[in-house]
């Protein structure tokens, strides 16, 4: 399973845009990027998804550069209820298994 | 869409008890379906992947006749925590593979403590 690494933990203001990165340097030709959320004691939600370059949708984009080694997921203005755990996962379209790293703790501050 | 969900929400149950959780895809099918769990303040752990009409397939370090799991129908999954213990006790988490994304979906997690 390709292993993923994120910053343990960041805070922002509220109002501002975020931006939560990811590296994933052993990833397969054939993996996707999938990031997800989680707040405490619910199970994760999906986010948003991605192969590469640039894809956006009703609550996040996600940034993929042409190496895909890393990517980035983009939260515009954020709010408090934003507070949770941002993970990024990597696996083949078709491969079930996913491997969740430590995530990435976001704090939205007022 | 793509909505899952799992039942009970939290359970506590006594030491040598057999505990189900059910997991269903409610507006989609999926073929497979996969379990994890999660303690304080850790990752979730992948602990079987679950396939419609087939044997799961269980991670390493998990014990296939202590977590039972059954795969149905491609809305229903179920794991069965036999002979509970104390260090059983966590979060479990199910998802399910499918919806327009093709991705998997996650449950509400059931909270189970062994007494």
């Amino acid at each position: 399973l390709a292993k993923t690494t994120q910053p343990i933990s960041m805070d922002s203001y509220e109002g501002q845009e975020v931006n939560i990165t990811c590296s994933h340097n052993n990833i397969a030709t054939n993996d996707y990027i999938t990031w997800y959320q989680q707040f405490p004691s619910q199970g994760p939600r999906f986010i948003i998804q991605g192969y590469k370059t640039k894809v956006t949708n009703e609550v996040a984009s996600l940034f993929i550069p042409a190496d895909r080694k890393s990517s980035t997921l983009s939260l515009p203005r954020v709010s408090l209820s934003d507070t949770a755990v941002y993970y990024c996962l990597v696996g083949a379209w078709g491969n079930n298994r996913l491997a969740f790293g430590k995530g990435n703790q976001v704090v939205v501050i007022p | 869409g793509a909505v899952v969900s799992q039942h009970p929400s939290r359970v506590i149950c006594k030491s040598g008890t057999s505990v189900k959780i059910e997991c269903r895809s409610l507006d989609f099918q999926a073929t497979t379906m996969f379990w994890y769990r999660q303690f304080p303040k850790q990752s979730l752990m992948l602990m079987a992947t679950s396939n419609e009409g087939s044997k799961a397939t269980y991670e390493q370090g998990v014990e296939k006749d202590k977590f039972l799991i059954n795969h149905a129908s491609l809305t229903l999954s179920t794991l069965t925590v036999t002979s509970a213990h104390p260090e059983d006790s966590s979060f479990y988490i199910c998802s399910a593979r499918g919806g327009s994304q093709d991705t998997q979906y996650f449950g509400p997690g059931t909270r189970l403590t062994v007494l």
